[in-house]
């Protein structure tokens, strides 16, 4: 069964920086793209950022590039996003999400519980 | 960017009824379609890929059309686990964008 489990969410001030995890199990990451998606009860879902299978490409939505750096370490069966200079606007809760494993990041088949992320001072 | 417009925002109906919902985009996005489900509380679930493939253990009530840049939802019969909010996202160009929801409920 595939599981993906998120850690890291918390409240931060503006202008702070925060590091989630997701652990990967129940399948192969390595052959995986992977997904952070972020939703907020204002603007519901949105796309942040993936990163292909071994990591040589990754992609941004505009509001967070220069910010935000999604890794992964296939060895430890983990995907990361680091948050730095966050914004009241980042304020969600963050999602590890499951890509395919074809050359494109496809559609989100499997998604994590979700860890809260709060911005405020 | 593609932007995804789904309609209604809100829907009322009973159990039984055959439900349908719009996604629009503002460009062809081929096929490169999906639509999720979510439950209060509870993150989004796969339900269809491909415009009109369903995921494996979906029930065949759920039904998805469409090409270019219009798209349906069709819950054929609707059950009381079908309450919750709707959501459709293309995956055909970055950035990957999704709808803002449809909300049903009785």
């Amino acid at each position: 069964e595939v599981q993906l489990v998120e850690s890291g969410g918390a409240l931060v001030q503006p202008g702070g920086s925060l590091r989630l995890s997701c652990a990967a199990s129940g399948f192969t990451l390595s052959t995986y793209w992977m997904t952070w998606v972020r939703q907020t009860p204002g603007k519901g879902l949105e796309w942040v950022a993936n990163t292909k299978q071994d990591g040589s490409a990754t992609y941004y939505v505009d509001s967070v590039k220069g910010r935000f750096t999604i890794s992964r370490d296939n060895a430890k069966n983990s995907l990361y996003l680091q948050m730095n200079s966050l914004r009241a606007e980042d304020t969600a809760v963050y999602y590890c999400v499951r890509g395919s494993n074809g050359n494109n990041v496809g559609y989100f088949d499997s998604w994590g519980q979700g860890t809260l992320v709060t911005v405020s001072s | 960017d593609i932007q995804m417009t789904q309609s209604p925002s809100t829907l009322s109906a009973f159990v039984g009824d055959r439900v349908t919902i719009t996604c629009r985009a503002s460009q062809s996005i081929s096929r490169y379609l999906a639509w999720f489900q979510q439950r209060p509380g509870k993150a989004p679930k796969l339900l269809i890929y491909k415009t009109s493939t369903l995921e494996s253990g979906v029930p065949s009530r759920f039904s998805g059309s469409g090409s270019g840049t219009e798209f349906t939802l069709t819950i054929s019969s609707l059950q009381p686990d079908d309450f919750a909010t709707y959501y459709c996202q293309q995956y055909y160009s970055y950035p990957l964008t999704f709808g803002g929801g449809t909300k049903v409920e009785i």
